[in-house]
């Protein structure tokens, strides 16, 4: 099956610093990635959308300056989470899709954030 | 808005026993459907998915969902499960020819020699 990779896996950093998480569809042309956080014990839930050359779409309550998406390649989609604080300690997961909406879409292993 | 309801959020089970797990969706409109599973420590992997057809929808490791749209339900089945059965299982939906995943809470399944 299709292979989704996100790096690191694991991230610790200081309040205020910015970090970035990348997302690679190993063997597949990903032409939609997906971001999610998920929160212990709860549910994921969907950050934004983002298309191969286009800016990324966010979910309402999702400060696009904030989480910065970017999907310059088929492959590769990075999330770099700005000025970062306590409360954006979490679980970030990707997910890449290579057709349209009726296609499946593949998820990554997760990157744990941890902001100190 | 749409939401998605996983009423069993802990089961446990010894092998051998039957497996139902709950999966309920509000809206109106037409709907594609998925059961994912997350085994410990591994990634989400897509068990089975429900678009149109035959609403009995067969998955690896002989999962089976049933969609009945008049209860807004899409439960997941196992007859007999396993021990390596034990992981964490999201129902999620996404409206039709849409992007955006809902995704439950989860349940999660522990089996038991």
């Amino acid at each position: 099956g299709a292979v989704v990779s996100q790096h690191p896996s694991r991230v610790i950093c200081k309040s205020g610093t910015s970090v970035k998480i990348e997302c690679r569809s190993l063997d597949f042309q990903a032409t939609t990635m997906f971001w999610y956080r998920q929160f212990p014990k709860q549910s994921l839930m969907l950050m934004a959308t983002s298309n191969e050359g286009s800016k990324a779409t966010y979910e309402q309550g999702v400060e696009k300056d904030k989480f910065l998406i970017n999907h310059a390649s088929l492959t590769l989609s990075t999330l770099t989470v700005t000025s970062a604080h306590p409360e954006d300690s979490s679980f970030y997961i990707c997910s890449a899709r290579g057709g349209g909406a009726q296609e499946t879409q593949y998820f990554g292993p997760g990157t744990r954030l941890l902001v100190l | 808005a749409q939401s998605v309801s996983q009423h069993n959020h802990h089961v446990i089970l010894s092998e051998a026993a039957s497996l139902e797990l709950g999966c309920n969706y509000s809206y109106g409109g037409t709907v594609n459907l998925f059961w994912y599973v997350q085994y410990p420590g591994q990634h989400l992997q897509l068990l089975l998915k429900y678009f149109s057809g035959d609403p009995l929808v067969k998955g690896i490791k002989g999962f089976e969902a049933e969609f009945i749209k008049s209860k807004f339900s899409f439960n997941l089945r196992k007859p007999s499960v396993q021990w390596s059965d034990t992981a964490e299982y999201f129902c999620a939906v996404n409206a039709w020819n849409t992007d955006k995943l809902i995704f439950g809470t989860g349940t999660r399944l522990q089996v038991f020699p």
